[in-house]
This record gives C-alpha cells, structure tokens and sequence, in this order.
C-alpha cells in the first residue's frame, strides 16, 4: 500500500513567522511532488511542484525534496492569516496515479 | 475561462437511488480524474481518463463507472448509492497525465 503520510495538525504560527509542514511518503519509485492548499469548503489549488532534490522556491513558498529520505517539506516565510488553510502533500507513483495525504491544519494568528 | 466545472454542487439521495455527476473542462485538457475525499482522508482516486476514449480505475474503484463523453466531459455515475458513499466528490484535469491538477468546486453528496 503506497502512503503518504502528514500531522495533522494544527499548526499554529503567529503571524511573520515560518510555517514548516512535512510529509513522508512510502513509494521509493515516486518522482514528482505536489503541495495544493485547500481552504474550508473549497477545492486544492496547486502551491508547488518539486521534482528533484533540493529547494524551489517561489515567493514566500519554499518546497524540499530529499529523496533519500524519502520526505517533502513546504516552508512558508512571513506567514499571513490568510495563509490559513490546509495543505495537501501529493505524490505521483507512477502514471496517471497521484497518492494525497490527509492533509495539515495551519493556523495562523494575527 | 470557467476552468472545471461540476455539477450538482449538492445531492441527496436515498439508498439504491442512481444518479450521475457531471465535470466539464474548457482548458483543453488531456487527462481527467475523480476523486472522492472524506473527513480525515486524503483525496482517493476513484478512476482517471488518461486521454479522450480512455478510462482506468484508480484507488476506490467499487461502486462507481464513469464515461469520458469527449475531451471536454467526464462523467461519474452511482448505479446504487450506498451511505457509505457520502463524501465529497471532486473532479480535476491536468494537461498531460500526472501534472498539476485543476480542480474543480466539488459536490456534496449524502446517502441516507
């Protein structure tokens, strides 16, 4: 069974602070990564892809991948209360299917 | 751009009762996916067309069929609703296989 695996949460962060949300995933194979956030009662929007080794950043986004290690991580810098949301790790296994996991609760306090 | 849309954006329906969602893209899209996502579940795909004429089931195949009617719609139907199909459904493209994906607003069905 291929899994990915996130807290949680919630993730509570004042705000201008760095929000740090992780992800582990079980398939070696895997080579492309997705974060998407969601907010209450709407659809995931797509925040970043990563698909080697190393950062991307974008903004105040920031995606790592260590593959060895086999974990994702999203790092939001001056995180804003319209940050607020859920985020959603996703993990392409191979062909058309993506894996999600559940998905971490960011709270970010005014 | 209307991007993808969905419809209806909520339904009840009874046990045994059929119905079909429908998802239209306009972005020209390849490929389209449904999935379903529940509370404390990430979003599990239920089946995907890869291109127009194809269909492939995904993670949560049981229950469901779906019809890619042309590159623009892509159609899941429940022959029988069950309650434990109550969720919400969301039906997403992307340009060429697993690429990003656009979602669309989703459904929220309840099978009482």
């Amino acid at each position: 069974q291929k899994e990915v695996e996130q807290n949680s949460g919630p993730l509570s962060v004042p705000e201008g602070a760095i929000a740090s949300l992780n992800c582990t995933y079980s398939d070696r194979g895997s080579q492309s990564f997705f974060w998407y956030r969601q907010y209450s009662g709407k659809s995931p929007e797509l925040i970043m892809s990563i698909y080697s080794n190393g950062d991307k950043e974008d903004g105040r986004f920031t995606a790592q991948l260590n593959k060895a290690s086999q974990y994702v991580s999203l790092l939001i810098r001056d995180s804003q209360p319209s940050d607020s949301a859920t985020y959603l790790c996703a993990v392409n296994t191979g062909g058309f299917k993506t894996i999600f996991g559940a998905g971490t609760r960011l709270f970010v306090k005014a | 751009n209307a991007g993808v849309t969905q419809t209806p954006k909520f339904q009840v329906l009874k046990t045994g009762q059929s119905m079909t969602l429908q998802c239209a893209q306009d972005m020209n899209h390849n490929s389209m996916y449904w999935y379903r996502q529940d509370p404390g579940m990430g979003l599990r795909l239920i089946y995907y067309s890869a291109s127009e004429g194809t269909t492939d089931k995904g993670e949560v195949p049981n229950g469901y069929n779906v019809s890619r009617l042309n590159k623009r719609e892509f159609s899941l139907r429940l022959e029988s609703a069950a309650p434990s199909q109550t969720s919400v459904y969301f039906c997403a493209s992307s340009e060429h296989g697993p690429d990003t994906q656009y979602f669309g607003p989703g459904t929220r069905l309840t099978v009482l």
